[in-house]
C-alpha cells in the first residue's frame, strides 16, 4: 500500500545549522503530502503541506517540494533555533484518504 | 477554541479489562481517526471514519471497535486490555480526507 518513509533520528544540531530531513514515498497515483511537528507532551499539528507535483509547502521557515521524478518531500528549513526540538513527521493522503504517517524523526536543536 | 478534546488524558488498565476512550470535535469535521503512537513506529492508524455512521479499518485494527454515533464524537473501545495495547492514542479530525488533520492532545494508556 501507499506509503512514506523518512530518515530516521535522532538528528542533533547546533542553533543556526541548516536541517534536512529526508521523506520519500510509494504510492499509486499522485497523493497529497504533508509534513507534521510534535512538540514534547503535545499531540502533531500541521507544519506544511503540497498536494501537486513541482508545489512547495513553506511555513515558520521550512520548506519541502513535492518532486514526483524522485517521488520525495524532503523538509530543509536553513537555520534552526532551540524552539525547532520536536519530533517531526512526514504524511501522505493517499487514494483510500487514510492519512499515513512516516516513523518519525527527533530533532534536537543546541544553543 | 476547544478542537479536538480527547478523554481521559491518562489510564492504567489492568489485562482484560474495558475501557472506551472519547474524542469530540467542534469544528464541524466530516473525517475523523484513530492513531496509537508507540516509539520508533511513528502513528499507525487503527480506524478512520469518513462521516457520520460510516468506519473503516486502518492497519492495526485488531483488539479495538470503534463507534461514529454522530458527526462530532469518534469513541474507541478496547474489550479486552493487552499489554501490548499500551501506548498513546491520538484522535485527529478533519473537514473532508484531504485536507489538515487536527489532533487532539493524546491519551497515554497503560496495560498492566
Amino acid at each position: 500500500g501507499d506509503s512514506v518513509t523518512q530518515m530516521e533520528g535522532p538528528v542533533t544540531l547546533s542553533e543556526e545549522a541548516f536541517l534536512t530531513i529526508n521523506c520519500t514515498y510509494t504510492a499509486t497515483g499522485y497523493p497529497s503530502l504533508f509534513w507534521y511537528v510534535q512538540y514534547p507532551g503535545e499531540g502533531l499539528q500541521l507544519l506544511l503541506k503540497a498536494t501537486k507535483a513541482d508545489d512547495k509547502g513553506s511555513n515558520k521557515g521550512f520548506e519541502a517540494t513535492y518532486r514526483k521524478e524522485t517521488t520525495s518531500f524532503h523538509l530543509e528549513k536553513g537555520s534552526v533555533q532551540v524552539s525547532d526540538s520536536a519530533v517531526y513527521f512526514c504524511a501522505l493522503i493517499p487514494n483510500d484518504y487514510k492519512l499515513s504517517f512516516g516513523a518519525g524523526t527527533t530533532v534536537t536543536v543546541r544553543a | 477554541n476547544a478542537g479536538v478534546t480527547q478523554t481521559p488524558k491518562f489510564q492504567v488498565l489492568k489485562t482484560g479489562q474495558s475501557m472506551t476512550l472519547q474524542c469530540a470535535q467542534d469544528m464541524n469535521h466530516n473525517s475523523m481517526y484513530w492513531y496509537r503512537q508507540d516509539p520508533g513506529m511513528g502513528l499507525r492508524l487503527i480506524y478512520y471514519s469518513a462521516s457520520e455512521g460510516t468506519t473503516d479499518k486502518g492497519e492495526v485494527p485488531n483488539g479495538y471497535n470503534v463507534s461514529r454515533l454522530n458527526k462530532r464524537e469518534f469513541s474507541l473501545r478496547l474489550e479486552s486490555a493487552a499489554p501490548s495495547q499500551t501506548s498513546v492514542y491520538f484522535c485527529a479530525s478533519s473537514i473532508e480526507a484531504l485536507y489538515e488533520a487536527f489532533f487532539g492532545q493524546g491519551t497515554r494508556l497503560t496495560v498492566v
